[in-house]
């Protein structure tokens, strides 16, 4: 079955500063979805990516799916405390199982 | 109007009750979930079912009993609750579009807690 491995676990930076969360999987990636979660609310749909070297932007975060589709990565630029959460990216394994495997998650600090 | 709408937000309840978490979506979605994510925030798929059909069961106990009235809907019913059943429990939907599953919305989530 599909897994993703997300790295780091944990970041804490500064405001202002650019940062990178990685999101590996073992197999091919059809359908990557990156999402974010703050405290005690739902999943907030960021983008999708689902072609070879796609690349998605919204406002200061820009995510991208490698041409061999087995690792996205989303860029946060000039951080903000609104960017604070955890960032979480769930793949559909194409295999038309219905369903999203997400990764363990990527827990973001901004320090002001 | 929000997407997809889980009742309650919070739940606390004793050991060895029944309680039923409810949630509706409005995106006119074919399949809806159930996911659970544990303490340590990992999030995994409970149920999932296609026009009132259930298509996954992912190892859960059957004290859970998911039921759909109508498509829009997905409720779960949990028997007999355990202290390992404290966690958050998200609702989710997504649109079949001939065997691919596009739009995974999901709900605030219901904090379970149970005591």
């Amino acid at each position: 079955s599909q897994e993703l491995e997300q790295s780091p676990q944990s970041l804490i930076v500064q405001e202002g500063k650019n940062l990178t969360i990685n999101c590996t999987s073992s197999k091919t990636l059809y359908g990557l979805y990156w999402y974010k979660q703050k405290y005690g609310e739902g999943l907030i749909f960021l983008m999708m990516l689902q072609k070879g070297g796609e690349e998605k932007s919204h406002e200061k975060i820009t995510a991208k799916l490698d041409e061999k589709k087995q690792q996205s990565s989303l860029h946060i630029t000039a951080s903000q405390p609104s960017h604070a959460g955890i960032y979480l990216c769930g793949a559909d394994d194409g295999q038309g199982a219905q369903k999203l495997v997400f990764g363990q998650g990527t827990r973001l600090t901004i320090n002001p | 109007d929000t997407a997809v709408s889980q009742t309650p937000k919070y739940l606390v309840t004793q050991m060895g009750n029944d309680k039923s978490i409810k949630c509706e979506q409005n995106l006119g979605h074919d399949t809806m979930y159930w996911y659970k994510q544990d303490s340590k925030k990992f999030l995994k798929i409970m149920f999932s079912y296609n026009n009132k059909e259930l298509i996954i069961n992912e190892t859960v106990p059957n004290r859970f009993s998911p039921k759909s009235p109508d498509k829009a809907h997905l409720n779960l019913h949990i028997n007999s609750l355990e202290l390992g059943d404290s966690a958050v429990y998200f609702c989710a939907s997504s649109q079949d579009m001939g065997g691919e599953y596009y739009g995974y919305t999901f709900g605030s989530g219901t904090r379970l807690t149970v005591v």
